[in-house]
């Protein structure tokens, strides 16, 4: 979906390295959330955000930190990337006007830490 | 702990046949309910969803059954065409919240 792009699409990095993500929406929707895929576990939740500057944490926050200075982007960071951060990363949004109707999601990060 | 559950890692159904999709919940308190498709390297994206005030929502090929006593719901694809292959996850939220719940997918294989 055009409205909401993930970079990089893909990362190599090397353990202890810090890692940022960004998303980027162009709906002007209020929540925005960050997920990790990984077999066996579906999609879990980092964290998430429900305005600027305002955030919180999912169920699987250890070891990531997200800021939000603008509607716009969500970032989130990996402070010293772990072999266990290795996962692919979705972003989404939701929030817009009509009452909730679920998630848009990105097309996903690729993050191997070596 | 694990609220919403997909017990059936994959799936495999003939072309034309009917697919059915099963998850389990364990939060009374979620009232709406949502399946999401993803193909290899994508973003999942929505399917179809039911509040918890119906029990049967259809559309097109794609039909999603809410059993609340059960707290069960299912969805059915009939007839089943190769570009369904791909893996689906049941979420669900509570009244008032954004915040999705995820199962941990099934991956649906249509057999030509």
């Amino acid at each position: 979906d055009a409205g909401i792009t993930q970079s990089p699409r893909h990362k190599v990095t090397e353990t202890g390295t810090p890692v940022t993500l960004r998303c980027h929406q162009t709906e002007n929707h209020r929540y925005m959330y960050w997920y990790r895929q990984d077999p066996g576990h579906g999609l879990r939740l980092i964290h998430y955000s429900y305005g600027v500057k305002d955030t919180d944490k999912g169920e699987v926050s250890d070891g990531y930190s997200v800021s939000r200075s603008k509607t716009e982007d969500f970032l989130l960071t990996l402070e010293s990337a772990t072999s266990s951060q290795t996962s692919v990363y979705f972003c989404a949004i939701s929030g817009g006007t009509g009452g909730f109707d679920g998630y848009t999601f990105g097309s996903g990060t690729r993050l191997t830490v070596v | 702990d694990q609220q919403v559950k997909q017990n059936s890692p994959s799936l495999s159904v003939q072309e034309g046949r009917i697919s059915i999709l099963n998850c389990d919940y364990t939060n009374s308190m979620f009232d709406y309910f949502l399946w999401y498709k993803k193909y290899p390297a994508e973003g999942p994206t929505f399917l179809i969803s039911i509040s918890s005030i119906k029990d049967k929502n259809e559309d097109g090929r794609f039909t999603v059954f809410l059993n609340k006593s059960a707290k069960h719901l299912s969805l059915h694809i009939v007839p089943s065409q190769p570009g369904d292959s791909a893996v689906y996850f049941c979420a669900a939220s509570l009244f008032g919240n954004e915040k999705l719940t995820f199962g941990t997918g099934t991956r649906l294989t249509i057999i030509p």
